[in-house]
């Protein structure tokens, strides 16, 4: 099993409030990612990283943050929860191949729930 | 940018029949081309990945075959057991090492024994 993980896996809180997903992995990978995922449904990616100090935004980025201060922390902020938050958080990590390929190790994922 | 399409939504097949789900893509500078399962309340996994100098590609009961004229690619499952019941995602990309791959929306894999 890929070392990557994520704190907290499950959450509860109420409306308006402010929140931090954790994610870190110790494969060293330059590569990190956020999607939003309902259970069985699509993978919709919120924001994307290919090193320190490089974010880049994806389909759900508007109304979150992030950062990458280190290769191996890359924490997804949501400024203000709402219920249509309510869903799966998935972090993933993947480096470049010599072989041109790109494997994503998926974190646990955080659920949660927003009243 | 990259769209990945995947076909069918959900399938179903009996247990020792073979499955076939199918991915385009639009992008033709794509070159790399992954397959993730994810079986109920657990994390995707790869379970096979293509590059685009090879048309095809297996590992025991699965293969992934590449067109990249038409920019489609497929996975095919033989023999089919329970246990390969889940939700299958193809992907592209792989264009420069700081491209990303693009997930199409999944394919809902049911095995009946």
């Amino acid at each position: 099993e890929a070392d990557i993980y994520q704190t907290p896996r499950y959450l509860v809180i109420g409306t308006g409030k402010k929140i931090t997903l954790e994610c870190s992995q110790t494969m060293g990978h330059d590569k990190m990612y956020w999607y939003q995922q309902d259970p069985g449904m699509e993978l919709h990616l919120i924001h994307y990283s290919y090193g320190v100090n490089s974010t880049e935004k994806g389909d759900l980025s508007s109304e979150s943050t992030v950062s990458r201060i280190r290769t191996e922390h890359f924490p997804l902020t949501l400024e203000s929860a709402r219920p249509s938050h309510t869903s799966q958080y998935l972090c993933a990590s993947s480096e470049w191949g010599g072989r041109g390929t790109d494997t994503q190790y998926f974190g646990p994922g955080t659920r949660l729930t927003v009243l | 940018g990259e769209n990945v399409e995947q076909h069918p939504s959900t399938l179903s097949v009996q247990e020792g029949d073979s499955a076939v789900i199918k991915c385009t893509y639009s992008d033709s500078a794509s070159n790399y081309f992954p397959w993730y399962k994810q079986e109920l309340g657990k994390r995707p996994q790869l379970i096979i990945d293509i590059r685009s100098n090879v048309g095809e590609k297996k590992d025991q009961r699965i293969a992934v075959t590449l067109n990249k004229t038409a920019k489609h690619f497929s996975l095919h499952i033989t023999e089919t057991q329970p246990e390969d019941s889940a939700v299958y995602f193809c992907a592209a990309g792989g264009k420069t090492s700081y491209d990303k791959v693009i997930f199409g929306p999944g394919t809902s894999l049911s095995v009946i024994p």
